[in-house]
């Protein structure tokens, strides 16, 4: 079947520094690839995606690439703020699936000042 | 562009109480979702609408969970009898139909069955 694996959290980090999460899939065909964010007492939101291999998503200074030969699409961030500090799921829908996503267990991040 | 609404946002029952949650996706928007989120879980789908019938239902459990979407818009997810291992955040999103199009997702229930 379908299924996301993400590291496992917490993860603090302090301001400015460079923050890796990372995940990786397994799909039978050929997925598109999502970051969704979950601040704090809000609802989830898209971050960004990538719809096919070698493509970059990218926003708010985040961006992931879509990795077809490691099934990987880790979230980078070059210098993270206090303001990011929320719970990233990375997720996978396939065509033909009526958009349906896949979710990771998500991994709550924490920026200190 | 008003998002996803659901209501009500914290339920607290006893277990084998019933309880239903209510969610107006955003207009014009054909695919509801429902999703429940346990906690240090991601979210899992429940059941997929297309305007106001069952695309999938394959993982809701179905002798204690409902739903309905009629008219295609607004939707209620029911629990009857809950047990303790329904508490979650139950998620309802939208989103309009055609490919590669966006999932926006309401701020939840929180559910806690006691």
């Amino acid at each position: 079947g379908n299924s996301v694996t993400q590291m496992e959290g917490p993860v603090t980090l302090s301001e400015e520094a460079f923050l890796t999460i990372n995940c990786t899939y397994t799909a039978t065909g050929y997925p598109s690839l999502f970051w969704y964010v979950q601040y704090p007492g809000e609802g989830l939101q898209l971050l960004l995606k990538a719809t096919k291999a070698d493509d970059k998503g990218s926003n708010k200074g985040f961006e992931a690439t879509y990795r077809k030969e490691t099934t990987s699409f880790h979230l980078e961030k070059g210098s993270v703020q206090v303001s990011d500090s929320a719970v990233y799921f990375c997720a996978l829908t396939l065509s033909g699936s009526a958009r349906q996503l896949t979710f990771g267990s998500g991994t709550q991040l924490t920026v200190l000042p | 562009e008003a998002g996803v609404a659901q209501s009500p946002r914290y339920k607290i029952i006893e277990k084998r109480q019933s309880v239903a949650f209510w969610c107006n996706p955003i207009s014009g928007h054909a695919t509801l979702y429902w999703y429940q989120q346990i906690l240090g879980q991601g979210p899992k789908l429940l059941i997929q609408f297309q305007n106001n019938g069952v695309v999938d239902d394959s993982q809701l459990p179905k002798d204690r969970f409902s739903a309905e979407r009629l008219k295609g818009v607004d939707s209620t997810l029911k629990i009857q009898p809950a047990k303790l291992e329904d508490s979650a955040v139950y998620l309802c999103a939208s989103s309009s139909q055609g490919g590669n199009t966006e999932a926006f997702f309401g701020q939840g229930t929180r559910l806690t069955v006691v």
